[in-house]
């Protein structure tokens, strides 16, 4: 059953508190994409990784990090710098760059108070 | 400035019915055009993606249209079921950058 999964779909979070969010693939992709969707706006591109042990950062890197040391796993960990953590959190890849259909996985709800 | 926008916010139409969802844009350059569906609490599933040299392109009771001269798309959708029920997304990429500029969706709701 090939596909992207993330877990957990709900993560709850003291404010301070640093928290990792998993995205695994195996549909065998070389880019893997994190996105975060707020309501009324669209999706807003946080990371994004080409290759193994490589990343770039997207338009809202600031208090976000990242790894990339498989080719089948793309964690993002939200940090206490991210002023406004609550989000979903959506994680894609793709066969090759950002010219090629982008796969979801079913995205982790976090909620920081 | 890069952006996409989508007409209407929102849609309620009956189950059975028609309905197509606009998109405008004002990227450049183009590379392509997506439109994603995607349920409430779920990530989004691409339905089509359409290059510049492409006016129609169908994915089952899905058609989208691009008209690159006039910069619009728009998303057709035949007889509708409630599980068309969800939020439709344009997204264009740019040519240069390659970067996806991603509209906020259109709310439809499908009743019976």
């Amino acid at each position: 059953d090939g596909g992207i999964t993330q877990s957990p779909k709900y993560l709850f979070r003291k404010e301070g508190q640093n928290v990792t969010l998993s995205c695994e693939q195996n549909l065998n992709h070389d880019a893997m994409y994190w996105y975060r969707q707020d309501p009324g706006q669209g999706l807003r591109l946080i990371y994004y990784s080409q290759i193994v042990n490589d990343f770039q950062k997207g338009d809202i890197a600031e208090g976000y990090s990242v790894s990339r040391e498989k080719k089948e796993s793309f964690p993002l960990t939200v940090t206490s710098a991210q002023k406004n953590p609550t989000a979903f959190y959506l994680c894609a890849s793709s066969i090759g760059d950002g010219s090629y259909e982008q796969y979801f996985g079913p995205g982790t709800r976090l909620t920081v108070t | 400035k890069n952006q996409v926008e989508q007409s209407p916010q929102s849609l309620i139409i009956l189950e059975g019915k028609n309905c197509t969802l606009q998109c405008n844009y004002t990227v450049s350059p183009f590379s392509n055009l997506r439109w994603y569906k995607q349920d409430t609490g779920r990530g989004p599933v691409s339905l089509t993606i359409m290059t510049f040299s492409e006016n129609t392109k169908s994915n089952g009771r899905y058609t989208a249209t691009l008209d690159a001269d006039t910069k619009q798309s728009s998303l057709h959708i035949t007889a509708s079921q409630l599980s068309d029920s969800a939020s439709y997304i344009c997204v264009v990429r740019t040519g240069n950058n390659r970067k996806l500029i991603w509209g906020l969706g259109t709310s439809l709701a499908v009743n019976p």
